[in-house]
């Protein structure tokens, strides 16, 4: 089965310093991988995906990720933090064969604080 | 374009007793998601639906748990009789297909039992 691990439940970076988020994957195959990021008494939203393309992936707000197969990885990095960052942010995957297709399975989360 | 809507925000009930929980996806999009979110987790999936067909309910607990997505647009999540272990956030979202197909988030619905 396939899962998905994030390192640091929480994590505190100083403004304008660099945020790395980490994510491992467990899976046979190269799944599809997110980044998907939570404020408070909301709704998730996308920040990025990897979808077999370009293994550097750009997303919203100045954050990308690079998928390394090698090491079954896909940190999210920002090169310096703003406030507006702080939130949860989750790293899922999803399978790219079978009846699970589609379905995102989630790590348990990151929260990000930034301090000023 | 309007987002995915849910209905209630927050929900606030004694145990054994019933909710329902609503969702609307964005217009057009035929691929509909329930997943439960506790606290300091990530959601897990309960129920996919693509149009009217649950396709994948493997994780929905079935002796109280139900959905529907009648005519393969919004859905209703239903738990009866709800326990106080249910209390959690339940995230509807949906998607224009599956695979590789970006899911868009609800803003959820904060449910306590008492």
């Amino acid at each position: 089965a396939q899962s998905v691990t994030q390192l640091g439940s929480h994590v505190s970076v100083s403004e304008g310093a660099l945020v790395l988020l980490r994510c491992n994957y467990s899976s046979s195959v190269p799944p599809y991988l997110f980044w998907y990021v939570q404020y408070p008494n909301q709704g998730l939203q996308l920040l990025l995906k990897y979808t077999s393309a370009a293994t550097l992936v750009k997303g919203i707000n100045g954050f990308e990720a690079e998928f390394k197969k090698s090491e079954t990885s896909f940190h999210l990095t920002k090169p310096s933090a703003h406030m507006s960052d702080a939130a949860e942010y989750f790293c899922a995957v999803s399978p790219n064969y079978g009846g699970s297709q589609g379905n995102l399975i989630f790590g348990k989360g990151t929260k990000l604080s930034v301090k000023p | 374009e309007a987002g995915v809507v849910q209905s209630p925000r927050y929900k606030i009930i004694e145990k054994k007793q019933p909710v329902a929980f609503w969702c609307n996806p964005i217009s057009g999009h035929n691929t509909l998601y329930w997943y439960l979110q506790n606290l300091g987790q990530g959601p897990e999936l309960l129920i996919r639906y693509e149009n009217e067909e649950a396709v994948d309910d493997s994780q929905l607990p079935k002796d109280r748990f139900s959905a529907e997505r009648l005519k393969g647009v919004d859905s209703t999540l239903k738990i009866q009789p709800a326990e106080l272990g249910d209390s959690a956030v339940y995230l509807c979202a949906s998607s224009l297909e599956t695979s590789s197909e970006t899911q868009y988030f609800g803003p959820g619905t904060r449910l306590l039992v008492l």
